[in-house]
């Protein structure tokens, strides 16, 4: 069964630090371009930053460059989101999300996880 | 960054009737690479179109995409109690993949 699996969640005091993971089975995860996408409560979805089937190319949205890095584990079929300089308005649901097809330099997201919840507060 | 609208905010309409969702882009999507998500309340998106009318997976047929360009539409025909919720217009044509703000569709 295909499926995504994001962890790491939780409560963080503004500036601090936090690492989500998003472990993937039943594909080949390493074949596949893979992103993480938020959404505020009540709000809409927002796309947050995108790496390559190899690593060797990363897309962030504006609102997270040069705070939080996306890397993957290829060897552990594992995307990892590493959160710094946290911000109340980092809270959001952080859903990982595949490219629908390999190798594909751009595409839909046919696979989500189920997401997990990041709440930067005092 | 393409900037997606989407119209109407909210959909108020009855089960069998017709539900037509506007996606609006400021500028050209690339070969109309735009799909479309479904997403209930505590559920993650599901994919339901994909560039140029195509239905992903187990999707029914009653969903159909339209337009070109700049211009999108989603078509729910007979609308079925399950199809109520939010749905997104994304482009994935160039970076950033930018979403729209989504259109809710109520049962009247």
């Amino acid at each position: 069964q295909v499926q995504l699996v994001e962890s790491g969640g939780g409560v963080v005091q503004p500036g601090r630090s936090l690492r989500l993971s998003c472990a993937a089975s039943g594909f080949t995860f390493n074949n596949y371009g893979m992103h993480w996408v938020r959404q505020a409560p009540g709000r809409g979805l927002e796309w947050v930053a995108f790496l390559w089937y190899d690593g060797t190319n990363k897309i962030y949205a504006d609102s997270v460059k040069g705070r939080f890095t996306i890397s993957r584990d290829n060897s552990k079929n594992t995307l990892s989101l590493q959160m710094n300089s946290l911000r109340a308005e980092d809270t959001a649901v952080y859903y990982c999300a595949r490219d629908m097809r390999v190798f594909s330099p751009t595409d839909a997201f046919d696979i989500w996880g189920l997401g997990t919840m990041v709440t930067v507060s005092t | 960054e393409i900037v997606l609208t989407q119209s109407p905010g909210t959909l108020s309409l009855s089960p069998g009737e017709r539900a037509t969702l506007s996606c609006r882009a400021s500028q050209t999507v690339y070969n109309n690479y735009v799909a479309w998500y479904q997403q209930k309340p505590g559920q993650a998106p599901r994919l339901l179109i994909y560039g140029a009318s195509n239905r992903a997976t187990d999707v029914p047929d009653r969903f159909r995409d339209s337009g070109s360009g700049t211009d999108f539409t989603l078509t729910i025909n007979r609308l079925e109690p399950e199809d109520f919720a939010v749905y997104y217009c994304q482009q994935y044509g160039s970076s950033p993949r930018t979403f729209g703000q989504g259109t809710k569709v109520e049962m009247k």
